[in-house]
């Protein structure tokens, strides 16, 4: 079945680049997402990338895709303390499932 | 084992009628959610639950209904004023709003 995995805690100091990781099992996904879980808000969606791209980049996000190891990694640059946050990563699999990982909790370090 | 438990897995509906999502967690969260997935648009918010008997709206509300009577079920009701009711439906909980999600498996509603 389908698994995703990222690590629970990442701590960066404020200015430097965050790269949260994601691992997968299964590579017939469709589209791979980046959600953002805010305190009082719901999950908004940061950025996605079709499963036959490599990069994606949108202002200070970067997203890698490496199929043949399953790793999907969200690289934020000059890391702010608006970005302290939950992350999760999500496999989508033709409309018909969507996969969460665990979620990854970024601690920013003034 | 705890968690979070959407039923049915598929469900169809035809169009003018109303449906109803069931969604039962037994993590003793207090904040439940309702999102609507389509390709490429990533989750989007129909509605969220804080506490037992009281929703708010989310960002496409229009056309969906909740109620919120138990602390673990947080039913949501596809109406017929829903123009574009065809998605795949997710339901998540938090223990408070700053905490964790757990997402049910999710279910997917056609209209035929």
């Amino acid at each position: 079945g389908e698994d995703v995995e990222q690590s629970l805690f990442l701590s960066v100091r404020e200015g430097d680049s965050s790269v949260i990781n994601c691992t997968y099992t299964d590579s017939s996904s469709t589209y791979l997402y980046w959600y953002k879980q805010e305190p009082g808000a719901g999950l908004q969606l940061l950025t996605y990338i079709f499963s036959n791209m490599d990069m994606k980049q949108d202002q200070r996000l970067t997203v890698l895709l490496n199929k043949k190891d399953k790793h999907l990694s969200l690289r934020i640059a000059d890391t702010q303390t608006g970005d302290s946050a939950i992350y999760f990563c999500a496999e989508e699999f033709g409309n018909e499932k969507l996969t969460f990982g665990t979620g990854t909790r970024l601690t920013i370090i003034p | 084992d705890g968690g979070i438990t959407q039923s049915p897995k598929y469900l169809f509906r035809k169009e003018g009628q109303n449906v109803t999502l069931s969604c039962e967690q037994n993590l003793n969260h207090d904040a439940m959610y309702w999102y609507r997935q389509d390709p490429g648009q990533g989750l989007r918010l129909i509605y969220y639950s804080q506490i037992v008997n009281d929703f708010q709206k989310g960002d496409i509300a229009e056309g969906y209904s909740v109620s919120r009577e138990k602390k673990e079920s947080f039913p949501l009701t596809v109406t017929s004023a829903q123009k574009n009711p065809t998605a795949f439906y997710l339901c998540a909980s938090t223990e408070e709003l700053n905490t964790e999600a757990f997402f049910g498996q999710g279910t997917r509603l056609t209209v035929v």
